[in-house]
């Protein structure tokens, strides 16, 4: 199922720094690139999403940003803090249908 | 708004025995949910999709005769898993699709523990 591929696939950031992870995909036909913020023992939660007509999306602290000739969209978490550690997924959908399929997760550890 | 409620959190059962899982949208109405299933530190997968009124459509390699899908209303899908065995022991859960889009609101998951 897994189309996506995530990376790197854990990340340690200082309190305050900025966390990068990103998301390669391969459906070119594909208009809509999510991420979703898990933590542990709880339903993942959408985040932010972005549709490949813009090159970056912010909300709050998050940005997503598309890069449609690298087939990458990635996530910035700029001021991380501790409250932002989880694991993190990218998904696209399989065969270009409304079904998702996960990649592997980014956990992402903010220490103070 | 957007909201997925499960049913139960938690279930520890017997081995060989059927146990229900509820997934409810609780401020929209979903013609189309999902159930997947993560393992400790592990991505979700997708079991099967529940469509309103219709068959669940299943993903290869998931026993459609073990993992009942039923989605009787707009609101509630509900999965049993049928003569459970420890190695079912998972966390499941559900997902429901805003019709207008391709958003997926998620439920807040269930342990099970077959024993």
């Amino acid at each position: 199922q897994q189309q996506v591929k995530q990376s790197p696939q854990s990340l340690i950031v200082q309190k305050g720094g900025i966390s990068i992870i990103n998301c390669a995909y391969e459906n070119t036909a594909f208009d809509y690139f999510p991420w979703y913020q898990q933590f542990p023992g709880k339903g993942p939660a959408l985040l932010i999403a972005i549709r490949p007509d813009v090159s970056e999306k912010k909300e709050g602290r998050f940005t997503i940003s598309f890069n449609k000739s690298a087939k990458q969209f990635s996530l910035h978490i700029m001021d991380s803090q501790p409250g932002d550690s989880a694991t993190y997924f990218c998904a696209e959908p399989p065969g270009g249908n409304n079904r998702l399929a996960f990649g592997k997760g980014n956990q992402v550890v903010v220490i103070p | 708004g957007a909201v997925v409620s499960q049913h139960p959190s938690r279930v520890i059962c017997k081995s060989g025995t059927s146990v229900k899982i509820e997934c409810r949208s609780l401020d929209f109405q979903a013609t189309t949910m999902f159930w997947y299933r993560q393992f400790p530190k592990q991505s979700l997968m997708l079991m099967a999709t529940s469509n309103e009124g219709s068959k669940a459509t299943y993903e290869q390699g998931v026993e459609k005769d073990k993992f009942l899908i039923n989605h009787a209303s707009l609101t509630l899908s509900t999965l049993t898993v049928t003569s459970a065995h420890p190695e079912d022991s998972s966390f499941y859960i559900c997902s429901a699709r805003d019709h207008w889009g391709y958003e997926q609101y998620f439920g807040p998951g269930t342990r099970l523990t077959v024993t």
